[in-house]
């Protein structure tokens, strides 16, 4: 299965911009890239998912690569409510292997 | 609207005992999953149903855990004689059909504390 690296952790200020990355080198000409963000006691919800082009939701955008070997998902204005693990994964026929994630911490 | 339902919430077992745990997917979801997931760390993949057929168990940790799906709606993960190292929670989710363009929908969870 191709793998994802992300940052342990990253922090924010409340109402700015957050760009979380996700290293994906290995990633193959199929494979969707898919974010989600897990709060705690409670189960990971989907953010986002794109294949080559950039994608725009109402919880956040996905910017990719053009080599597709990493990609950034963007939340535009940061709240309190989005501090939590967020997770790239490149789901694999029914296999998904999500990592520890990023812990975005958001200060007010 | 209805979502991944999961239960027991919460379950506490003696170590040997064996457990059974219930996932209710979203209404008309071909694809189900479950996941274990250790305090700290990411979900990490247990086994995947497409109806009641189960293609990938490659991620069951031994021959203790089961899983099934009969009539592929509900599914039961059982883990029989249970050991400390399977305190976890134990998460379920269900797409419309397979992965790969379609996003996971997560019940929150069983969290299973052996004694």
């Amino acid at each position: 299965d191709a793998k994802t690296t992300q940052p342990n952790s990253m922090e924010s200020n409340e109402e700015e911009p957050v760009h979380l990355p996700c290293n994906h080198s290995t990633i193959s000409g199929t494979d969707y890239i898919h974010w989600y963000r897990q709060l705690p006691s409670q189960g990971p919800e989907y953010v986002i998912h794109g294949l080559t082009s950039n994608v725009n939701n109402r919880m956040a955008s996905l910017a990719i690569a053009e080599d597709r070997k990493s990609s950034t998902l963007i939340l535009h204005r940061a709240t309190l409510r989005d501090a939590a693990v967020y997770y790239c994964i490149l789901p694999n026929a029914g296999k998904s292997t999500f990592g520890d994630g990023t812990t975005l911490t958001v200060k007010p | 609207g209805a979502g991944v339902s999961q239960s027991p919430r919460y379950k506490v077992a003696k170590r040997g005992q064996d457990v059974a745990l219930r996932c209710d997917p979203i209404s008309g979801h071909v694809s189900l999953f479950w996941y274990q997931q250790a305090l700290g760390q990411g979900p990490e993949f247990l086994t995947y149903f497409q109806n009641e057929a189960q293609l990938d168990k490659s991620g069951l940790p031994s021959d203790r855990f089961f899983a099934e799906r009969p009539e592929g709606s509900v599914s039961t993960l059982k883990i029989q004689r249970t050991q400390q190292e399977d305190s976890a929670v134990y998460l379920c989710a269900s797409s419309h059909l397979g992965t790969l363009n379609q996003p996971q929908h997560f019940g929150d969870g069983t969290r299973l504390s052996i004694l």
